[in-house]
């Protein structure tokens, strides 16, 4: 059976305090893993996709990389506007389309 | 409108109510999702929609029935639900075949069963 592990559960950093997010995944095939970055009361919103071990990913402060049993989500100087929850979830080839999360990191950063 | 619509925002309903949820996607896919989502668990999948049949119902109580009249707009029906029904229920919609398989969700509907 799939499954996604997410550590921390919850995080808190000073601004400027760079940390990583770790997401460890068992999958019987790997079709992509994603990261989704989620706001109280919305949505989750896209983040990232990585399809194979050793693939990186960035965007502003985010960096997301993959290997054959974890992904990190590493956050650089982060920002107080950086808070939220950030969601992991792979898609396993033979699953339709259905992706499946892990709970989430909850990411506070204080001034 | 842009992006994937939920409506309500915002419902609560007796446990002998009928409501439906709905949710419109203006990006031109065809799969379309929905997903519950309870405070310390992580989003379970309910239902897929694949070309407007659908491909997967993940166990889900009788009393969700969810409809799809066409690629842009998914229904979900409820009746009789029960207090641990309360959640948020979020639809999301992808291109399914194209090698992008990300999801764009909807702002969800904060249901609660009173």
């Amino acid at each position: 059976e799939d499954q996604v592990t997410q550590s921390p559960e919850a995080l808190r950093l000073q601004e400027g305090e760079s940390s990583s997010l770790n997401c460890s995944y068992t999958v019987s095939g790997l079709r992509g893993l994603f990261w989704y970055r989620q706001d109280p009361g919305k949505g989750p919103e896209f983040l990232f996709t990585l399809y194979s071990a050793g693939e990186e990913k960035e965007k502003e402060r985010l960096k997301a990389t993959l290997t054959k049993k974890e992904s990190f989500l590493h956050i650089t100087a982060p920002k107080p506007e950086d808070s939220a929850t950030y969601l992991c979830a792979v898609q396993a080839t033979g699953s339709g389309y259905a992706l499946n999360f892990g709970k989430g990191t909850s990411l506070l950063v204080t001034p | 409108e842009t992006g994937v619509t939920q409506t309500p925002r915002h419902l609560v309903m007796g446990m002998t109510n009928k409501k439906s949820l709905k949710c419109e996607q203006h990006l031109g896919h065809n799969a379309m999702y929905w997903y519950k989502q309870s405070a310390k668990k992580p989003l379970e999948l309910m239902f897929v929609y694949n070309f407007k049949e659908q491909t997967e119902n993940n166990s889900v109580p009788s009393r969700f029935s969810p409809e799809c009249p066409n690629s842009s707009h998914l229904f979900l029906h409820l009746h009789t639900l029960q207090p641990e029904d309360s959640a948020l229920y979020l639809c999301a919609s992808s291109q399914a075949g194209t090698g992008n398989y990300g999801y764009t969700f909807g702002s969800g509907t904060r249901l609660t069963v009173v």
